[in-house]
């Protein structure tokens, strides 16, 4: 996977194999972590959450890590599937409201 | 209702007009949010609203944009003047409280001719 940078990065991945998207967030004051996928003309679609007291959580096929010591945030694809084919963002707030945007990774699952 | 549902779904307009955009937040979602994504860009934070109140208008670029909320439940974006800059996805999105999961609605594409 890539960081986050100036153009959208691209990932592409075989079918059935593991996804790492990683991100680069730059507010140490952040203590809520979320993962979004985005699909072609639609609104993101909450993919899974992680607050600053934790660095690992588990869901169906995710899994978010959390290394607040170098501010880096990575989402874990399991056995990825075509439908996981999408644009994902990872987002942080210290607010508790704002959510301060990546600018996203393009996931690509060829068959 | 199951989601946040956003309409129209797209609204083409002329540049100087003025538009409406509306959102309808979950059931029983106190927090309510307007967010903008232009293409290829995430999300961009407008406005925030805990119940009928604006908590954080801190994101709205200009004083051509307002949004109300008058029942703490259904809100409403309003641009005046419309711009082609304004051209965007226009999200909505709402949560039980501050620093739950929010969740969005499908957007409103808006085109500024």
């Amino acid at each position: 996977g890539e960081s986050v940078g100036l153009h959208l990065p691209t990932l592409s991945v075989q079918e059935g194999d593991n996804s790492i998207i990683n991100c680069a967030y730059s507010n140490s004051a952040s203590d809520y972590f979320i993962w979004y996928k985005q699909e072609s003309g639609k609104g993101p679609q909450f993919i899974i959450d992680i607050r600053s007291n934790m660095d690992k959580r588990q869901g169906q096929r995710v899994t978010v890590l959390l290394n607040k010591t170098v501010k880096h945030l990575s989402l874990q694809i399991a056995a990825t599937q075509p439908g996981d084919s999408a644009v994902y963002f990872c987002a942080e707030t210290f607010s508790g409201y704002a959510l301060n945007f990546g600018k996203g990774t393009s996931l690509l699952v060829t068959p | 209702g199951a989601g946040v549902s956003q309409t129209p779904s797209n609204k083409v307009t002329e540049k100087g007009k003025y538009v409406e955009l509306r959102c309808d937040p979950i059931s029983g979602h106190t927090a309510l949010y307007w967010y903008r994504q232009s293409l290829g860009q995430g999300p961009e934070f407008l406005i925030y609203f805990q119940g009928t109140g604006a908590a954080d208008d801190s994101g709205l670029p200009n004083d051509r944009f307002f949004a109300v909320r008058p029942e703490g439940s259904v809100s409403t974006l309003k641009i005046q003047r419309t711009e082609r800059g304004d051209s965007a996805m226009y999200l909505c999105a709402s949560s039980s409280g501050a620093n739950e999961k929010l969740f969005f609605g499908s957007g409103t594409q808006l085109s500024v001719l």
